[in-house]
């Protein structure tokens, strides 16, 4: 099966700083990846869109200064939190689309953020 | 607007018992897809299942089962015989056809099986 990675798969850090977290598609190209983010006991709720060689479509709520997303390859987008705070601390799981229809897309197996 | 709905939030059940975890979905789209996602404490996302709009067969696949009525919108998921190992969150999901690959998740249902 497609296999998506995730790195690092845990992080901590202070306050204020940035944290680019890495999702990839091992085994096949992904025009198109989503990020995800799941707080404690809560579902996963969507971020953002990521589109190879474009912009990253966010969702409403969503601050797209404070969650830069770049998919710069058909196998990587990253995403950035920066000027972190406690609150951003969470779990953040990427997708990777192959193909079109979300029938085939595959989950990475997550990054979870503490910042202190 | 898509909208799924678990209603419930945990079920605690003994092993050997049977345990039907139950999805309600909302979409205005006719063509649509639904999914259940297991969610171990590692966290890592496992699919269970898909299921487009227009195949309303019921799945089996060894202790799993699946009741699909687009007439009432639900896709229930039914585990037969649990066991310990089947402790988890439970994702329902929909994914509508103009969405592209979004995926909406339901509320989870924490399951946990007892020995």
């Amino acid at each position: 099966g497609a296999v998506v990675s995730q790195h690092p798969s845990w992080v901590i850090c202070k306050s204020g700083t940035s944290v680019k977290i890495e999702c990839r598609s091992l085994d096949f190209q992904a025009t198109t990846m989503f990020w995800y983010r799941q707080f404690p006991k809560q579902s996963l709720m969507l971020m953002a869109t990521s589109n190879e060689g474009s912009k990253a479509t966010y969702e409403q709520g969503v601050e797209k200064d404070k969650f830069l997303i770049n998919h710069a390859s058909l196998t990587l987008s990253t995403l950035t939190v920066t000027s972190a705070h406690p609150e951003d601390s969470s779990f953040y799981i990427c997708s990777a689309l192959r193909g079109l229809g979300a029938y085939e897309q595959y989950f990475g197996p997550g990054t979870r953020l503490t910042v202190t | 607007a898509q909208k799924v709905t678990q209603a419930q939030t945990e079920i605690s059940v003994v092993e050997k018992e049977d345990v039907t975890l139950d999805c309600v979905y909302e979409t205005r789209d006719t063509t649509y897809y639904l999914f259940w996602y297991k969610q171990p404490p590692s966290g890592e996302l496992v699919f269970l299942i898909r299921r487009n709009s227009f195949d309303e067969q019921n799945e089996i696949s060894g202790r799993y089962s699946w009741n699909f009525q687009k007439s009432t919108s639900s896709f229930n998921f039914t585990i037969t015989a649990s066991q310990v190992v089947d402790s988890a969150v439970y994702f329902c999901a929909l994914n509508g056809g103009t969405s592209y690959g979004k995926l909406t998740f339901g509320q989870g249902t924490i399951l946990t099986v007892h020995p």
